[in-house]
């Protein structure tokens, strides 16, 4: 079975910090995605950035970047200059190349920003 | 403007009535998806479907039930089968049904069960 592990439930950072955090995740596919959603305290889920396997680039949306490490099956997020905006749950999710687009989630870290 | 809408945002249920949690999505969308969400846990899949008129269950597909008759809508009925109904459900939608795309949310429904 797929499986995707996040092992900080909770984390928090001050204003304009760097924060990092972790996902794991387990697979025998060779080409898939991996995301990382945001779930802020409105329950809206909001795609946060998007790796693909096969890049040996990580992704980067503005603040936010990926340290995607393949043969590990590591792939954590990093905030920088974060803002009270920030502040949400942060899910890591996997759908698997033949697993007809389902998503396995994490556990979740709440992310708490500091002013 | 673009998006998947779920109706009601709240809804409750008294124990064994069925009740149908509504999403539709005008994103020209093949795949949607239903999951449910417990407090301070992960989503977890019910059913999902890559074209009208099929669906398959997800990982927790015993108490409920789906329709697929338009593209643009995906259903949920949560029957009085399900012993724990009460949580947060979340649809969502994407054009890839291989799993390489983006899925879109809808704002989500809470469920409770009186």
């Amino acid at each position: 079975a797929q499986t995707v592990t996040q092992s900080q439930p909770e984390m928090s950072v001050q204003e304009a910090e760097t924060v990092t955090l972790s996902c794991t995740y387990d697979t025998s596919e060779s080409d898939y995605y991996l995301f990382w959603y945001k779930q802020p305290p409105s329950r809206q889920m909001i795609l946060v950035i998007r790796q693909e396997a096969y890049k040996q680039q990580n992704a980067t949306e503005n603040r936010f970047s990926v340290n995607f490490q393949k043969a590990a099956k590591s792939f954590s997020l990093k905030i920088s200059d974060s803002q009270l905006g920030d502040a949400a749950m942060y899910f890591c999710a996997y759908p698997g190349g033949t697993s007809y687009g389902k998503l396995t989630f994490g556990q979740g870290t709440i992310l708490t920003v500091h002013p | 403007d673009g998006g998947i809408t779920q109706s009601p945002k709240y809804l409750f249920r008294k124990e064994g009535q069925n009740v149908t949690l509504s999403c539709e999505q005008n994103l020209n969308h093949d795949a949607m998806y239903w999951y449910r969400q417990d407090p301070g846990q992960g989503l977890r899949l019910i059913y999902y479907s890559q074209i009208v008129n099929d669906f398959q269950k997800g990982d927790i597909a015993e108490g409920y039930s789906v329709s697929r008759e338009k593209k643009e809508s995906f259903p949920l009925t949560v029957t009085s089968a399900q012993k724990n109904p009460t949580a947060f459900y979340l649809c969502a939608s994407s054009i890839d049904v291989q799993g390489f795309g983006e899925q879109f949310f809808g704002p989500g429904t809470r469920l409770t069960v009186l």
